[in-house]
């Protein structure tokens, strides 16, 4: 089925580790994002991308790298995690612009659950 | 930057009543896009409507409808005739028209009561 697919779904890491977050979407969505949901907090914007090679910081982007080699895929790097980065990670896309009768909702992937200990 | 706050942390409904929920936000734009989104214990982000900052119109989606009020800067969602399944956490969000970016209020967990 079409849409975003974020892997992994739930990752334990220990302080100091890296990891890379996947999202792709196969929907030719021009625009793709990454958001943290924590408590009380609702989302909050950490990178986005409006094609690919183009990148841009969010709201918390420190910590966090992304790149935007292919229009399918956007992931979310982690050199050094920190327990402040125990989140939920959510990645969405949609096709940029708002002209035309889709109105541009985003695709929301199913997140992924991280705790850094 | 544009902000959107959800004064209500927690909301309770009897089954089959009305209840709304709110959402502010500030912004010196003069187009933009507003959405409602559902997050239900399966954590899969749900749109549930939408709304085009230049109509005038609320728009409505079943048993969900918004009342928005541009000049005043908010967006209330009302829920008609509540069920069980409609139990979630309900972010408010704006979507700018010049950059893409969509900001979230932090959210107001709803409880149907049977």
């Amino acid at each position: 089925n079409a849409g975003v697919t974020q892997t992994p779904k739930f990752q334990v890491l220990k302080t100091g580790q890296s990891m890379t977050l996947q999202c792709a979407q196969d929907m030719n969505h021009e625009y793709m994002s990454w958001y943290r949901q924590d408590p009380g907090m609702g989302l909050r914007l950490i990178h986005y991308s409006v094609g690919a090679g183009i990148t841009d910081q969010g709201e918390v982007p420190n910590g966090y790298n992304v790149s935007r080699s292919t229009t399918e895929d956007f992931p979310l790097r982690l050199l050094s995690a920190a327990p402040s980065q125990t989140s939920v990670y959510f990645c969405a896309s949609s096709s940029s612009g708002f002209v035309g009768p889709a109105k541009r909702p985003y695709t929301f992937g199913s997140g992924t659950r991280l705790t850094v200990v | 930057a544009q902000t959107v706050t959800q004064s209500q942390p927690e909301m309770s409904v009897q089954e089959a009543e009305t209840v709304t929920l709110s959402c502010t936000y500030d912004t010196s734009e003069s187009d933009y896009y507003l959405f409602w989104y559902k997050q239900p214990p399966s954590r899969q982000m749900i749109l549930v409507i939408r709304q085009e900052a230049y109509k005038q119109q609320n728009a409505t989606e079943n048993r969900f409808s918004v009342n928005f009020q541009k000049a005043a800067k908010s967006f209330s969602l009302k829920i008609s005739d509540s069920q069980l399944g409609d139990a979630a956490m309900y972010f408010c969000a704006y979507r700018s028209v010049n950059n893409n970016d969509m900001r979230f209020g932090a959210g107001t967990r709803l409880t149907v009561k049977p």
